[in-house]
């Protein structure tokens, strides 16, 4: 049972802006990073965002994530098909003392 | 460049034990926190394990905690994870990772672990 909650789904046509919450707690979200992950089907999750709102290299700037107290959020701009996938969110929980990942949210592009 | 690549994944019964392993090359595994995730089928991921890289701190998720053992042979660059005492639940896909929260991330392609009768 994840401490992490985002919506089960979301969907947009190509070129739209979509975002995606993720809601936490005192413990985690609201004192620590959040990362964001991208999975393609059938792939291993691949880093999309960390430190909340950093980019790796190789990744469009059509990602960006932000935090804001025990929440945060992805946000897709100018939609495009390969980003069709499912997306998580995590950060460390010290009240567990573990990681923690977010539900995920299947991205359809209409 | 940098590859991780897990093995020992298998069909094992409830209560049965599986040591899978993840050999890494292009880096130096015990200079970064290493980790395990893993995901059941048509699931979400779950972190299992962590270890920091002088192996002094490791954590674990509380379903795993008495049953799973992380650990890392510096000498052929791997990290394990033994598992004892499997349940149906333990049934997924086992990632393993080279830190999972920072820019210089990368996982594994994942090995598939069933516990059934």
């Amino acid at each position: 049972q994840s401490v992490l909650t985002q919506p089960p789904s979301t969907s947009g046509t190509p070129g739209q802006r979509v975002t995606i919450s993720c809601s936490g707690s005192s413990s985690n979200i609201g004192s620590k990073s959040v990362t964001w992950y991208q999975q393609l089907p059938g792939t291993a999750p691949k880093l999309l965002i960390y430190s909340n709102n950093q980019r790796p290299s190789g990744v469009p700037d059509r990602f960006s994530g932000s935090r804001s107290g025990t929440s945060a959020s992805l946000a897709i701009s100018g939609l495009q098909s390969e980003d069709e996938a499912d997306y998580y969110c995590g950060a460390w929980d010290d009240s567990l003392n573990g990681y923690v990942f977010g539900t995920g949210t299947k991205v359809t592009v209409l | 460049e940098v590859q991780l690549v897990e093995s020992g994944g298998a069909l094992v019964q409830p209560g049965g034990s599986l040591r899978l392993s993840c050999a890494a090359s292009g880096f130096t595994l015990s200079s970064y926190w290493m980790n395990w995730v893993r995901q059941a089928p048509g699931r979400g991921l779950e972190w299992v394990a962590n270890m920091n890289e002088d192996g002094s701190g490791k954590y674990y998720v509380d379903s795993v905690k008495g049953r799973f053992t992380i650990s890392r042979d510096n000498a052929d660059n791997s990290l394990h994870l033994q598992m004892n005492s499997l349940r149906a639940e333990d049934t997924a896909v086992y990632y393993c990772a080279r830190g999972i929260s920072t820019v210089d991330s990368y996982w594994g392609q994942g090995t598939l672990v069933t516990v059934s009768s």
